[in-house]
């Protein structure tokens, strides 16, 4: 069985270019997160959907920070403009609504901005 | 916003050893979740928690859940060099502003030597 896809799996542009992140969820799964990693501030929750609405947006660094849902089965996080402060790995995350102790992650995305 | 403190950042072990790893919090969790990344990949599920003082094993694994709910602890018998990589605590929010939301410690980076 498919788990979470994410792609690109790397990602360099130079500062001020959108980026753009993409994620599948395991299919059936009704719930998507979106996590950074960095070194200094570890994993941190950017958003969640349910049932592709989102739930809670509060770790979303800036407006420069979007993300959207327009099926179960496909999501994006778009950075416009980037800034090398937004260099990271990006993971995508899903599981049943309600069954957040049993989230699954993607393999992440490395994204580089010069 | 909640916390959790993750010790010890790194440990250095031979091959064989048992290994101990413990996280305390800030506030209280009614879910406690032990994730493992390898290089290049997302958190993996090992162990998840429900009750305060419930003790579970997963093969070589064994977590416990505090009973204050605040702590949990993670040893692993017999370490094997597949045993090597980042383990991260994890607390399910189950209420308020934290609901559905996991809040991760810093991590625990384990190198076993052969």
């Amino acid at each position: 069985d498919a788990g979470v896809i994410q792609s690109p799996r790397h990602e360099v542009t130079e500062m001020g270019q959108e980026v753009t992140l993409r994620c599948k969820p395991i299919s059936g799964h009704n719930s998507l997160f979106w996590y950074r990693q960095t070194m200094m501030r570890g994993l941190e929750l950017l958003i969640y959907f349910n049932n592709n609405v989102p739930i809670d947006d509060s770790g979303m660094p800036e407006d420069r920070f979007s993300a959207k849902m327009p099926n179960a089965s496909f999501s994006t996080l778009k950075i416009q403009p980037s800034e090398p402060r937004d260099s990271a790995v990006y993971f995508c995350a899903s599981s049943l609504v309600g069954s957040y102790n049993e989230q699954f992650f993607g393999p992440g995305t490395r994204l580089t901005v010069l | 916003g909640q916390q959790l403190n993750q010790s010890p950042q790194s440990m250095f072990i031979q091959e064989g050893e048992d290994v101990s790893m413990n996280c305390t919090s800030s506030s209280i969790f009614n879910t406690w979740l032990w994730y493992k990344q390898e290089p290049g990949e997302g958190p993996v599920l090992l162990i998840a928690l429900y009750k305060a003082g419930e003790l579970t094993s997963n093969g070589r694994l064994t977590a416990q859940f505090g009973i204050t709910r605040k702590d949990s602890f993670l040893n692993i018998s017999a370490s094997i060099p597949s045993d090597v990589g980042i383990y991260f605590c994890a607390g399910l929010g189950t209420g308020g502003t934290s609901y559905g939301k996991l809040t991760f410690g810093q991590g625990t980076i384990l190198t076993v030597h052969p």
